[in-house]
């Protein structure tokens, strides 16, 4: 089946500085990724969609300037939290729909990281 | 607002028991609903169903959806320990911003011997 990396898989970092997370499709080419966030024993929420060569579409009362979406080519997107703060810490999963499968609806998900600020 | 709510919010259940979890649902331009099954990590996908009254069956997991109740039931006959995880369900619907997912809060579902 289709494969979603996510590099890196946990990530320490300080209050005030930046972190990117990268979500690749490893078999398939994604013109749409999408970025999730998971605070713990809570579900999935939707922070954007991803769309390759143009510009990503954000989810109401999620900070575009805070949460950097690229998506550069085919098989890569990136996610950079600027000037993160402790209240970033989360668990952030990207997954991407393989414009060849049987259904728009369907995702493949990334292994996730697991970002702490301190 | 579109909202999913899956119930019950966790269970625990001993090894060959059946069990059944609920996902409701109430959403605008609704075209599929999913079922994953999300361990440690990523999400994997079960099942998506577009059709009322259709059960899709993979082994022991069974799923229907009811369109005009806006429900659907995921079964899970002879538990196992490895059935041990949290389940969600994620309603696919049509935005002006195109295609996406709204995910329940998910049923932790563990399973002893």
């Amino acid at each position: 089946g289709a494969v979603v990396s996510q590099h890196p898989s946990r990530v320490i970092c300080k209050s005030g500085t930046s972190v990117k997370i990268e979500c690749r499709s490893l078999d398939f080419q994604a013109t749409t990724m999408f970025w999730y966030r998971q605070f713990p024993k809570q579900s999935l929420m939707l922070m954007a969609t991803s769309n390759e060569g143009s510009k990503a579409t954000y989810e109401q009362g999620v900070e575009k300037d805070k949460f950097l979406i690229n998506h550069a080519s085919l098989t890569l997107s990136t996610l950079t939290v600027t000037s993160a703060h402790p209240e970033d810490s989360s668990f952030y999963i990207c997954s991407a729909r393989d414009p060849q499968g049987i259904s728009r609806y369907e995702q493949y998900f990334g292994p996730g990281t697991r970002l702490t600020v301190t | 607002e579109d909202k999913v709510v899956q119930s019950p919010l966790s269970l625990v259940v001993h090894e060959g028991d059946t069990v059944t979890l609920n996902c409701s649902y109430e959403v605008t331009n609704f075209r599929s609903l999913l079922w994953y099954k999300q361990e440690k990590k990523a999400p994997t996908f079960l099942f998506m169903l577009t059709s009322s009254g259709i059960e899709k069956k993979s082994g022991r997991l069974s799923s229907i959806l009811d369109k005009k109740e806006l429900f659907s039931i995921l079964n899970i006959t002879a538990t196992q320990t490895g059935d041990s995880a949290v389940y969600l369900c994620a309603v696919g619907i049509l935005t002006g911003g195109g295609n996406k997912l709204t995910f329940g809060t998910g049923t932790q579902l563990k399973v002893e011997l």
